[in-house]
């Protein structure tokens, strides 16, 4: 089965540090991994994701992604943060193995509060 | 491009009362989701559908929970009765179908509340 772990509930960030959300998965065959962006009672809005190819994924607002075979892992990152980047983010994981079923499986989400 | 477009965003009902959630997805996206997220957690899959046809409804609820999608474009889901335990967010989201790939977007949610 598949699934995926955010194992922080919170992230601080003080404005202008590099920032870094994580996100481990497991699956049976290879992954397909994308990040989310949930702002208050709004829906999720895509950032990136990785299919295949390039380690590192760069996607919207400045965030990249570095996806890691070895530690199953595909943290979110930023260089620099920004105020306006206080959200809610949702790793989610698709397992190629189950090709048919397009079921998205979401961690529990990461609350980043960036401060000025 | 329009996104994915649902209403109402709010909806307030006592319990035992019907509900009714409406989605259209972006125009040409022939898969569509309905998800459920519970405060503080990540979106689960509710149903799936390709086009008219339900492909994964093995997390619906049937004993209260309905759906569909006429034509194959604008879907619906339906809690008749509601419970409290349903209050939460219904999210639905699309995507062209096109490839195992394919990213979903979603809108902007309806948040029920039971009382």
């Amino acid at each position: 089965a598949q699934s995926v772990a955010q194992p922080e509930d919170q992230v601080n960030v003080a404005e202008g540090n590099p920032l870094t959300v994580k996100c481990t998965y497991s699956v049976s065959g290879n992954p397909y991994l994308f990040w989310y962006v949930q702002y208050p009672n709004r829906g999720l809005q895509f950032l990136l994701k990785y299919i295949t190819g390039d380690n590192l994924v760069k996607g919207s607002y400045g965030f990249e992604a570095e996806f890691n075979k070895s530690q199953t892992s595909f943290h979110l990152k930023k260089p620099s943060a920004l105020v306006s980047d206080s959200a809610l983010y949702f790793c989610a994981v698709r397992d190629e193995a189950n090709f048919g079923n397009e079921k998205l499986t979401f961690g529990t989400g990461t609350r980043l509060t960036i401060i000025p | 491009e329009a996104g994915v477009v649902q209403s109402p965003r709010y909806k307030i009902i006592e319990k035992k009362q019907p509900v009714a959630f409406w989605c259209n997805p972006i125009s040409g996206h022939n898969t569509l989701y309905w998800y459920l997220q519970n405060l503080g957690q990540g979106p689960e899959l509710l149903i799936r559908y390709e086009n008219e046809e339900a492909v994964d409804d093995s997390q619906l609820p049937k004993d209260r929970f309905s759906a569909e999608r006429l034509k194959g474009v604008d879907s619906t889901l339906k809690i008749q009765p509601a419970e409290l335990g349903d209050s939460a967010v219904y999210l639905c989201a699309s995507s062209s179908g096109q490839t195992f790939t394919d990213t979903q977007y979603f809108g902007p949610g309806t948040r029920l509340t039971v009382l």
